[in-house]
């Protein structure tokens, strides 16, 4: 059974702290590891990771994928309060593109 | 990325009833895709919208309850049948798979249900 867990669950700081969220998977044909922003309904897309060790990055996040380990951490520096949110990851079960499984999310909070 | 529409934004029903929740693209996509989001849930896959055929559903979906429709590469239609409160979820197509979208995947905007 296709498994995805994000810890934690749900995690306070301060602004300029920097947070690391945590994602393991076991997905049937993994094809990539999705991150995605969640705020009010639609989740905004992140990062798509294929690659082990190659880390990507967008402004204050980054993101890295370890597929011997089978997991991936999504990194936020210097945090402001824009980016309290709940952050999800999802495994592509490949066997065709886009069947993303997701995990529960990390419910992020950033006081001021 | 894709521009990605959903109507309608939210709905109220009665049990029993039916609603039928449209997702537009404003460039041809390959692969559709409907989720649910039940309150403090993650995302569930509901099915695949295949163009010009039947959907694939996941396991725990059915057709029966959930008819859906793709007529082009652009639309589909999602129904959510025969209503009963623990239908009252998020309803997000999204989409993958296109000249703007590379291999990346994107949400509409969501449709939130709620079933009295």
């Amino acid at each position: 059974e296709d498994k995805v867990v994000q810890s934690p669950l749900s995690l306070v700081v301060h602004e300029g702290d920097t947070v690391t969220l945590n994602c393991s998977y076991e997905v049937t044909n993994f094809r990539s590891l999705l991150w995605y922003k969640q705020e009010k309904k639609a989740p905004t897309f992140l990062f798509m990771l294929t690659s082990s060790g190659i880390e990507k990055k967008s402004g204050r996040l980054s993101s890295i994928l370890d597929k011997k380990e089978l997991f991936s951490i999504l990194n936020i520096t210097a945090t402001q309060t824009g980016d309290s949110a709940i952050y999800l990851c999802a495994g592509d079960r490949g066997s065709t593109l886009g069947r993303l499984y997701f995990g529960r999310g990390t419910q992020l909070t950033v006081w001021p | 990325s894709a521009v990605i529409s959903q109507k309608p934004s939210r709905d109220i029903c009665q049990r029993g009833t039916s609603l039928t929740i449209q997702c537009q693209v404003d460039s041809q996509v390959t692969m559709m895709f409907w989720y649910r989001q039940q309150p403090g849930q993650s995302l569930t896959l509901i099915a695949t919208a295949n163009q010009g055929s039947e959907a694939t559903y996941e396991s725990g979906f059915v057709i029966d309850k959930f008819p859906i429709s793709r007529p082009n590469l652009t639309f589909s239609t999602l129904t959510v049948s025969n209503m009963s409160p623990e239908d009252s979820s998020i309803y997000l197509c999204s989409v993958a798979g296109g000249l703007a979208l590379y291999n990346e995947q994107f949400f509409g905007p969501g449709t939130r249900l709620t079933v009295l």
